[in-house]
């Protein structure tokens, strides 16, 4: 079956870097999203690692190690509206489409 | 009216009630998708739509009825549901169902079943 793991909450004070990692096994691979969403609101697109390495955008990067079924999200110089949860998304190579699995979610709460 | 809209934004029914969801994106994506996020739960994919044709049904039971008319629109015609069905359905599309497509997503519809 598929899995993926995040930690379930994770608390960062305002201007730190936090880290969010995800851990996934799956039956193939065909890349890793990372998703933000606010309570009560749409998850919108952060970022998108299909091969291994870092991917730098603004405050936010994200790093893939298909090796290692393993990605991270680096948040830095955070703000209180990065108060969210971050869901981590694997897209899976079976019987093609686009058909996203996702964990469970990263609720984190950014303190003064 | 712009990205990926969906009403009601929030829904109570009873279990012998039948209501309908609708989705609508103004992005001129081709593909769709409904999703169900529950309480401590991941996001749950139902369905599938490419080009107003299901490709996907994720074993969704048939109380959960979708249409697809066109592109643009996305229904999930609910009937005879239950408590556990209680959520928070969110609407999706894409451009199509390449790899590199990106999913939006809509606000959701938060669902109530008593």
């Amino acid at each position: 079956g598929q899995n993926i793991d995040q930690p379930t909450e994770m608390t960062a004070t305002e201007g730190a870097i936090v880290q969010i990692n995800c851990t996934y096994q799956t039956s193939g691979f065909n890349g890793l999203f990372w998703y933000q969403q606010h309570a009560g609101e749409a998850p919108t697109f952060l970022s998108y690692n299909v091969l291994d390495g870092l991917e730098e955008k603004g405050r936010f990067s994200s790093f893939l190690s298909r090796s290692k079924g393993y990605s991270y999200l680096l948040l830095k110089e955070l703000q209180m509206k990065d108060s969210a949860s971050y869901l981590c998304a694997v897209r899976l190579l079976t019987g093609g489409g686009n058909k996203l699995t996702f964990g469970t979610g990263t609720q984190l709460k950014v303190e003064l | 009216e712009t990205g990926v809209t969906q009403t009601p934004r929030h829904l109570v029914m009873g279990m012998t009630n039948k209501k309908s969801l609708k989705c609508e994106q103004h992005l001129g994506h081709n593909a769709m998708y409904w999703y169900k996020q529950s309480a401590k739960k991941p996001l749950e994919l139902m369905f599938v739509y490419n080009f107003k044709e299901q490709t996907e049904n994720n074993s969704v039971p048939s109380r959960f009825s979708p249409e697809c008319p066109n592109s643009s629109h996305l229904f999930l015609h609910l009937h005879t549901l239950q408590p556990e069905d209680s959520a928070l359905y969110l609407c999706a599309s894409s451009l199509g169902l390449a790899a590199t497509n990106e999913q939006f997503f809509g606000p959701g519809t938060r669902l109530t079943v008593l």
